[in-house]
């Protein structure tokens, strides 16, 4: 059974400061790992979707990284800003669909301005 | 584009009552699910749909059922509330559900429901 985990599970950090969150997995036979983004009181946001082929992908200020041989993969936020504080998910995908995500419990970041 | 929407977005319940929570999207999309959320926990499928009129079990369906009479609503009912189902309520649709592609899920805001 996979199992995703996020260390640490809080994070604050002051405005301008690069910084990186670290997700991990069990299982390394995925198909994509995307990491989604949570704001208090709303849904999840997709930030960025990596598939297993692939290494990293880069949206703005972030760039996502996967090892898939370590079962590793980072979320390098670049520059952060006070509204960047929110709660990141990392989320593995096994083969079968969407049936057979796997989410990890989350990192919640602060950025102090 | 509403995109996801979830009503209602709080409700508290008493022990052995039943309630309805309802999911649309106007996206048209074929794909829908249920998820909770609970504190310390990833969130965790309860069931999903992959097209109008048809349902599956994730991976927490007991306690729950669900409904997709049509294709831009997916309903999830407690029919006898109990103090485990407090929890957070995700509903999300996808246009696919390979994941061999580059589509994701959109998710709802949430229903937060409290049994006491």
């Amino acid at each position: 059974k996979q199992e995703v985990t996020q260390i640490p599970a809080a994070l604050s950090v002051p405005e301008g400061e690069n910084l990186v969150l670290n997700c991990s997995f069990t299982d390394s036979a995925i198909y994509n790992l995307q990491w989604f983004r949570q704001d208090p009181g709303k849904g999840l946001t997709s930030l960025l979707l990596i598939q297993s082929s692939q290494r990293e992908q880069t949206s703005g200020r972030l760039n996502a990284s996967l090892d898939k041989s370590s079962g590793r993969s980072t979320l390098y936020i670049a520059a952060s800003q006070p509204g960047d504080s929110a709660t990141y998910l990392c989320a593995v995908g096994n083969s079968g669909g969407y049936q057979k995500v796997t989410f990890g419990t989350g990192t919640k970041l602060q950025v102090i301005p | 584009n509403a995109g996801v929407t979830q009503t209602p977005k709080f409700r508290v319940l008493k022990t052995g009552q039943s309630m309805t929570l309802l999911c649309a999207q106007d996206m048209n999309h074929e794909y829908m699910y249920w998820y909770r959320q609970d504190p310390g926990m990833g969130l965790r499928l309860i069931h999903y749909s992959v097209g109008e009129g048809t349902t599956a079990k994730g991976e927490v369906p007991d306690g729950y059922n669900v409904s997709r009479l049509k294709k831009q609503n997916f309903l999830l009912g407690l029919e006898s509330a109990a103090p485990s189902q407090t929890s957070v309520y995700f509903c999300a649709s996808s246009t696919s559900q390979s994941l061999s592609r580059t589509d994701t899920q959109y998710f709802g805001p949430g229903t937060r429901l409290t049994v006491l």
